[in-house]
């Protein structure tokens, strides 16, 4: 059972462009959703987080978007750059179970310069 | 601090050895996971400690997978005997616990295990 759908499995920006990545979770018990980055050989990095009692989170050129209702969350890359080329992942975690994550299937980014 | 330390980097073994993978946390973590990563599967967790204790193995695929956490500073993950379906990469991620987390999870590099 895949409890967080993310979308689409592959994207190719521009350099400059606006890079956007969807999640969608059912677990209503999810309460923590972070963003983690993984460069090729290397492990995954925590880039953004947010908790479901904010609707948007900004750092940087990164901005997480939070539908409660809806039960889903998105990632925009603003100015996307060639060295943000990596794979993205979504994650949701329990309130119970602080990092114990459920990752999505990744989204294979490339900014093409 | 030098992060969360994994080894060997990569082990290629024979069906039906025994393979143990290392783990030591970042010091002060007290939450510590194993992951696996395929193209298949995606990032599955394995299992879940804190302070030491297992908290939730369900991910553990079959009795031939093993996790142990002797100490705060280091965890192995043990197969045996291992098969070729379980070649993958293996993470090791550590954290401080649940109200601290919105630090997040910090992955090690990575175990690349092929079993042929």
């Amino acid at each position: 059972q895949q409890q967080v759908k993310q979308s689409p499995q592959s994207l190719i920006v521009q350099k400059g462009g606006i890079s956007i990545i969807n999640c969608a979770y059912e677990n209503t018990a999810f309460d923590y959703f972070p963003w983690y980055q993984q460069f090729p050989g290397k492990g995954p990095a925590l880039l953004i987080a947010i908790r479901p009692d904010v609707s948007e989170k900004k750092e940087g050129r990164f901005t997480i978007s939070f539908n409660k209702s809806a039960k889903q969350f998105s990632l925009h890359i603003m100015d996307s750059q060639p060295g943000d080329s990596a794979t993205y992942f979504c994650a949701a975690s329990p309130m119970e179970y602080g990092n114990k994550l459920v990752f999505g299937a990744g989204t294979i980014l490339r900014v093409k310069s | 601090d030098a992060g969360v330390i994994q080894s060997p980097r990569h082990e290629v073994t024979e069906m039906g050895q025994e393979v143990t993978l290392r783990c030591k946390p970042i010091s002060g973590h007290n939450s510590l996971f194993w992951y696996r990563q395929t193209m298949m599967r995606g990032l599955e967790l394995l299992i879940y400690f804190n302070n030491n204790v297992p908290i939730d193995d369900s991910g553990m695929p079959e009795d031939r997978f093993s996790a142990k956490m002797p100490n705060a500073s280091f965890s192995t993950l043990k197969i045996q005997p291992s098969e070729p379906r379980d070649s993958a990469v293996y993470f090791c991620a550590s954290s401080l616990e649940a109200r601290e987390r919105g630090l997040g999870a910090f992955f090690g590099q990575g175990t690349r295990l092929t079993v042929v």
